[in-house]
């Protein structure tokens, strides 16, 4: 089975500081990819990050990273230069290679960035 | 363009209507899902469609039904609705490659709400 865990039920941060959301997952899958959505409070999901398991290289976009250590299944996501823009509920996912639909959600982190 | 647009954005009905929600994308995907989103909690898989043929069907009730009617166009037919199907219903779209799914983009999703 499947699974992904997200341990921080709310965060929050000041704007222009550095928060890090954290993720760990369980797969017995070696092709699989990893993902972090934000979806604001107007509700639309939107896609953050990507990271296939077989890269080695950490992800990034502009002010979002992650910390992707594959032995020990943790996918972090660091968001650098917060801004108010940021508040959304953070859910991390994990898709296995050669499946279809098969995103797996963990519970979701709501960050809000304080002014 | 990653864009996938749903109508309506809001919709209330009462358990004897007859409703439909719809789903578009122009990014030439071969992958669409549907999902049901309760408050606070992450997207659940309910339907795949792939090449406009239902792949998964995560044991939905019958009174959803989903169609594909092009590779563009999917839609989810609702009727004798409880008021426990209330929720955000999302649409997304992702490249199909012989079964194997690339990323997922979101649509904005309907709220629903059954009287």
């Amino acid at each position: 089975a499947q699974t992904v865990t997200q341990s921080q039920p709310e965060m929050s941060v000041q704007e222009a500081e550095t928060v890090t959301l954290s993720c760990t997952y369980d797969t017995s899958e070696s092709n699989y990819y990893l993902f972090w959505y934000k979806q604001p409070p107007s509700r639309q999901m939107i896609l953050v990050i990507r990271q296939e398991a077989y890269k080695q290289q950490n992800a990034t976009e502009n002010r979002f990273s992650v910390n992707f250590q594959k032995a020990a299944k943790s996918f972090s996501l660091k968001i650098s230069d917060s801004q108010l823009g940021d508040t959304a509920m953070y859910f991390c996912a994990l898709q296995r290679g050669g499946s279809q639909g098969n995103l797996i959600f963990g519970k979701g982190t709501k960050l809000s960035v304080k002014p | 363009d990653t864009e996938v647009t749903q109508t309506p954005k809001h919709l209330v009905m009462g358990m004897t209507n007859k409703k439909s929600l719809k789903c578009e994308q122009h990014m030439g995907h071969r992958a669409m899902y549907w999902y049901k989103q309760k408050a606070k909690k992450p997207p659940e898989l309910m339907f795949v469609y792939s090449y406009e043929k239902l792949s998964i069907n995560e044991s939905v009730p019958s009174r959803f039904s989903p169609e594909c009617p092009n590779s563009s166009l999917l839609n989810l037919h609702l009727h004798a609705l409880q008021p426990e199907d209330s929720a955000l219903y999302l649409c997304a779209s992702s490249q199909d490659w012989a079964g194997r799914a690339d990323t997922q983009y979101f649509g904005p999703g309907t709220r629903l709400t059954v009287l």
